[in-house]
């Protein structure tokens, strides 16, 4: 069965360094999303992606983060200067149309030091 | 706006007994779609089930079924001679077209003792 794959499943980073958190899609799906969960708390949106562009975003999402698809395959969340506060399981999703097949990837756990 | 409720934050059940967990959204969408998700201490989220807001057939999976209905907005999901295995934080979760995103409900852990 297709997979959303991210990488690294844990990261740990310094204060105010700027992390890069790497998804790979299935492969024929059109939307891509981030969503976050700090430990304990529930699942909550970041970003959706479509067409190369964002459709949506939240107001966790700050000139902070941002999101690319560098090369048709991968789908990357970049946080510039990492906070306390962004420690957190972060996971990407895709699915085929806006609302069908919506698969999640295992995580990125980032903890921030 | 939609909001997700599980008022539930946890249950805990001995095997073998049945349990339902609660779930109960607000949008104001004709269209949507509820999910139920689970989560076990691994950290993955696992799909269990979609629906669509014009089905409001029950659907039973094996040991799981959901029971949705729109006049309450609500979409309960039962398991049924609940297993050890089945211990994980579940999440329900409703998705509307205009946002394109998932709104999650806060969880409920639940923990089935042997």
């Amino acid at each position: 069965e297709p997979e959303v794959t991210q990488t690294p499943s844990h990261q740990v980073t310094q204060m105010g360094q700027e992390v890069i958190l790497r998804c790979v899609p299935i492969s024929n799906h059109l939307y891509f999303y981030w969503y976050r969960q700090i430990l304990g708390q529930k699942v909550e949106f970041l970003v959706s992606f479509y067409n190369n562009e964002i459709s949506e975003k939240s107001e966790i999402f700050d000139d902070q983060f941002s999101v690319e698809r560098p090369d048709g395959s991968n789908f990357t969340l970049k946080i510039r200067s990492t906070k306390l506060e962004d420690s957190a399981m972060y996971f990407c999703a895709s699915s085929g149309t806006a609302n069908y097949g919506y698969t999640f990837g295992s995580g990125t756990r980032l903890t921030v030091v | 706006a939609q909001k997700v409720t599980q008022a539930q934050t946890e249950i805990s059940v001995v095997e073998k007994e049945d349990v339902t967990l609660d779930c109960v959204y607000e949008t104001r969408d004709t269209t949507y779609y509820l999910f139920w998700y689970k989560q076990p201490p691994s950290g993955e989220l696992v799909f269990l089930i979609r629906r669509n807001s014009f089905d409001e057939q029950n659907e039973i999976s094996g040991r799981y079924s959901w029971n949705f209905q729109k006049s309450t907005s609500s979409f309960n999901f039962t398991i049924t001679a609940s297993q050890v295995v089945d211990s994980a934080v579940y999440f329900c979760a409703l998705f509307n077209n205009a946002g394109n995103m998932l709104t999650f409900g806060g969880g409920t852990r639940l923990m089935v003792k042997p």
